[in-house]
């Protein structure tokens, strides 16, 4: 099973930022927070990953709490283009120790003119 | 970053018949790939996982010898689906996680499999 809760949809305002929050309060100290995208049919998309400081990239910021049982992903512009269904998947990473992604539900993301 | 290539990305076949996908990393070598599906409106959902050189290991409900993975190089697997029935048709989507770098996982752009 999943070990994350999302809220299975959200809608932004183009230009605007998106916050898509995620709930993993079961999260082990080793298991790091992945995010990944999936856009109508087509596979999904790596958007960032964190253990516990915040993580920024040339695609979004990724927001963890100090305790580590939730996380936000922001998307600061978004654009029409990000519409996609968001993954927050919490995963042991790194070398032959990495562990498979299971995915929960997911947020889908609508992104209006 | 990494790619992972997927032929065919859609295939139509006759129920009973079977049918192979392939899953490539191209720039990188796999030492593990996995395999989800995926049904509309519906979250991935993985299959099983497989290491170079040795058996899959298939997760809990999934039919091993109806989805036959065989991961014979760092640069390959291939999910066959043999004696396919309508509900077989489904997105099949594969991931590697390369070996060298931080073992992170990339997906390919998946397989639709339509099933008559």
């Amino acid at each position: 099973d999943a070990k994350t809760t999302q809220p299975p949809s959200m809608d932004c305002a183009e230009g605007r930022a998106a916050n898509l929050p995620c709930n993993h309060s079961t999260i082990s100290g080793n298991e790091y927070v992945y995010w990944y995208r999936q856009i109508h049919s087509q596979g999904p998309q790596y958007i960032i990953h964190g253990l516990k400081n915040n993580e920024t990239n040339e695609m979004a910021s990724l927001i963890i709490t100090e305790d580590r049982k939730s996380s936000t992903l922001i998307l600061p512009h978004a654009t029409l283009r990000d519409t996609a269904v968001y993954y927050c998947i919490v995963r042991v990473a790194g070398g032959n120790q990495g562990g498979k992604l299971i995915f929960g539900q997911g947020t889908e993301l609508s992104v209006k003119p | 970053g990494a790619v992972v290539s997927q032929h065919p990305s859609r295939v139509i076949c006759k129920s009973g018949t079977s049918v192979k996908i392939e899953c490539r990393s191209l720039d990188f070598q796999a030492t593990t790939m996995f395999w989800y599906r995926q049904f509309p409106k519906q979250s991935l959902m993985l299959m099983a996982t497989s290491n170079e050189g040795s058996k899959a290991t298939y997760e809990q409900g999934v039919e091993k010898d109806k989805f036959l993975i065989n991961h014979a190089s760092l640069t390959l697997s291939t999910l066959t689906v043999t004696s396919a029935h309508p509900e077989d048709s489904s997105f099949y989507i594969c991931s590697a996680r390369d070996g060298q770098a931080a073992g992170e996982l990339f997906f390919g752009e998946g397989s639709r499999l339509t099933v008559l």
